[in-house]
């Protein structure tokens, strides 16, 4: 049973323009929702999360918008730029799980020039 | 990468053969995990550790045992490789939370 379900599969975006990528939920106990950048032949690499307690989260160019009701979540990603190019995953966590994360399938944003 | 090594980073092998991959790790944290990465699949947990000689199944953990005798090493073994495990396996670790999880660079693992 796939608990957090992600998409699309594959973006392609110009640069300048707005990267969304979308995440969907199943288990409520979640209260911890990462997104994580991999560059290829790297290792996924923490780009920003939100906690359920608040709807928005900015950290530069890398915006988290959370719906709790719908059980949704998406990652925005305003100017994008060549360097954006990279896999995404977006993941869930529920506490005093041992700090196991279960991770949507992947977004593959290439960021044409 | 939060100093995590993992070795080999590329291996080939034939089906049958065991296989074991080492994590090493040098911040002293209590977490150490294995995923498997695959087009489609994403990153799924294999197996993890909460401690030395502490460690509980994943997802995905039918072929695949571990070890962790100590702190900073974390064994993933491939008891009899098959082609269904070609993969490339990251180890992650955290120490404080979940806020700290680190992945290493990953083994790229082909089992032909």
């Amino acid at each position: 049973q796939q608990q957090v379900k992600q998409s699309p599969q594959s973006l392609i975006v110009q640069k300048g323009g707005i990267s969304i990528i979308n995440c969907a939920y199943e288990n409520t106990a979640f209260d911890y929702f990462p997104w994580y950048q991999q560059f290829p032949g790297k290792g996924p690499a923490l780009l920003i999360a939100i906690r359920p307690d608040v709807s928005e989260k900015k950290e530069g160019r890398f915006t988290i918008s959370f719906n709790k009701s719908a059980k949704q979540f998406s990652l925005h990603i305003m100017d994008s730029q060549p360097g954006d190019s990279a896999t995404y995953f977006c993941a869930g966590y529920s506490g005093g799980s041992n700090y196991k994360l279960t991770f949507g399938k992947g977004t593959l944003l290439t960021v044409n020039p | 990468d939060a100093g995590i090594t993992q070795s080999p980073r590329h291996k080939v092998t034939e089906t049958g053969t065991p296989v074991t991959l080492r994590c090493h790790q040098t911040e002293n944290h209590r977490y150490m995990y294995w995923y498997r990465q695959d087009p489609g699949h994403g990153l799924r947990l294999i197996h993890y550790s909460y401690g030395v000689k502490d460690t509980d199944k994943g997802e995905v953990s039918d072929g695949y045992s571990v070890s962790r005798s100590k702190t900073e090493d974390f064994l993933l073994t491939l008891e009899s490789a098959t082609s269904s495990q070609t993969s490339v396996y990251f180890c992650a670790i955290s120490g404080t939370g979940i806020e700290k999880l680190f992945f290493g660079s990953g083994t790229q693992l082909s089992v032909l």
